[in-house]
């Protein structure tokens, strides 16, 4: 069974930094893409960024560009998702989700239960 | 990017009817080379993650009721519940992973009449 558990949520200044990650079991993590995708308070869901099998190839959505980094070691079946100077737009749950094949460029077919990121002073 | 919109917004139907929500892309996301239109339908129930539901337009994933179903190409697709039921009740969303960024649609919130 596919599992992915998000961790490292919490309540950061804007401005400040935060560091998800998403441990995944049950499958071979090495050939899968893996994405972020988020959902503020009450609205829909956004897409964030997306990795490939290899790490080769990443993207990200306009509103985390530059801001926010993308990463996985394939050695500790862990992806993660660097976030720095957050702003209190920034504020969602983060969801890790599995890309069906190795691609960016595949649906996602399991997901995590998400972490909460709440941007505030 | 490409823009996806749905309609309607919200709909209620009685149990055991039809349930129709439409989804269109700004741009074809059907990839001429594999002939796959790429384009997802999920359903999220209050408190939970999003599921899976249809994939490359109109494949079903596996262990989804197959009162659950999805048509459409190019820029214009539908995912329909052929008999509603209660566990049915969610939003649901469309997104396309044609190019990057990957875009959802709004979501269209059902519930039984």
């Amino acid at each position: 069974e596919v599992q992915l558990l998000e961790s490292g949520g919490g309540l950061v200044q804007p401005g400040g930094s935060l560091r998800l990650s998403c441990a995944a079991s049950g499958f071979t993590f090495s050939t899968n893409g893996l994405s972020w995708v988020r959902q503020a308070p009450g609205k829909g869901l956004e897409w964030v960024s997306v990795i490939n099998y290899n790490a080769g190839s990443t993207y990200y959505a306009d509103s985390v560009k530059g801001r926010f980094t993308i990463s996985r070691d394939n050695s500790k079946n862990t992806l993660y998702l660097q976030m720095n100077s957050l702003r209190a737009e920034d504020t969602a749950v983060y969801y890790c989700a599995k890309n069906s094949g190795g691609s960016c460029y595949s649906h996602f077919d399991n997901w995590g239960q998400g972490t909460l990121v709440t941007v505030s002073s | 990017d490409i823009v996806m919109t749905q309609s309607p917004e919200s709909l209620a139907v009685s149990l055991g009817e039809r349930a129709t929500i439409n989804c269109k892309s700004s741009q074809s996301v059907l990839y001429s080379s594999n002939n796959k239109n790429y384009l997802a339908w999920y359903q999220q129930k209050p408190g939970q993650p999003p599921k899976l539901l249809i994939y490359w337009a109109s494949t079903r994933e596996s262990g989804v009721p197959d009162r659950f179903s999805g048509s459409g190409s190019g820029t214009d697709f539908t995912l329909t519940i052929s008999s509603l039921q209660a566990e049915d009740v969610a939003v649901y969303y469309c997104q396309q992973y044609y190019s990057t960024p990957f875009t959802f649609g709004p979501g269209t919130k059902v519930d039984i009449k």
